[in-house]
């Protein structure tokens, strides 16, 4: 069955290395969001996509954190350098096609993380 | 800040109970999405409730909204230890052009013991 898929799954750094994560959206899907989850924030949006084209990046901090789509099946958010603070569960969520007006109320779909440790 | 927050932060009941979760927000919404995560793994979307809708139903489990008291409950009927896991609210809003915000709460913690 079709399913949003994150590489890699685990990732253990030294504070100052570049961190890059990948996405491969459900076929199809032409929405795709990145989360982090930490304990003390939970769940946050850093960034989301439509269409291959970045509509909102404003929970990311900019200085550090780039996200991008080269391609419908790919996208990446990459932590350049990264700092113990970033130390999160990232998720990436795909949407489904959905209609111009309403896309936001479609269900996303949750790949299972990559688990991020700066040390 | 958070838009949504759970309540309670843990639950934990015998399987067979029912076991309801609240959320309370805080601006004005779109939609409310009850999202289930069990550990170590992603999240799985389980109910929309737009807010023109009142109750809504998916199986076991049942969702209520009131907007007036910009609050949510989530009721799951015969509970079973499957459905041990993390549970989200989210809610959305959209102003137009490329203006919208998914928040989610940080979550109830249910664990049904056998």
């Amino acid at each position: 069955d079709a399913r949003v898929t994150q590489t890699p799954r685990h990732k253990v750094t030294e504070m100052g290395q570049e961190v890059t994560m990948r996405c491969q959206p459900i076929l199809g899907h032409n929405t795709v969001f990145w989360y982090r989850q930490t304990m003390m924030q939970g769940l946050e949006l850093l960034a989301y996509f439509r269409n291959r084209a970045p509509l909102d990046d404003s929970g990311m901090p900019k200085d550090r954190f780039s996200a991008e789509m080269p391609d419908a099946t790919l996208a990446t958010l990459k932590i350049q350098p990264s700092e113990p603070r970033d130390s999160a569960v990232y998720f990436c969520a795909s949407g489904p096609r959905g209609s111009g007006v309403i896309w936001y109320q479609e269900t996303q779909y949750f790949g299972p993380g990559t688990r991020l440790l700066v040390l | 800040s958070q838009q949504g927050e759970e309540d309670p932060q843990a639950l934990s009941i015998q399987e067979g109970e029912n076991a309801t979760m609240n959320c309370s927000y805080k601006t004005s919404i779109n939609n409310l999405q009850w999202y289930r995560q069990n550990s170590g793994r992603g999240l799985v979307h389980l109910i929309l409730i737009r807010s023109n809708e009142r109750e809504k139903h998916s199986g076991r489990l049942r969702v209520t909204l009131d907007t007036s008291k910009k609050s949510s409950s989530l009721l799951i009927t015969a509970s079973r230890a499957a459905d041990t896991a993390s549970y989200f609210c989210a809610t959305d809003s959209y102003s137009g052009g490329s203006n919208y915000k998914l928040t989610f709460g940080k979550g109830t913690l249910l664990t049904v013991n056998p």
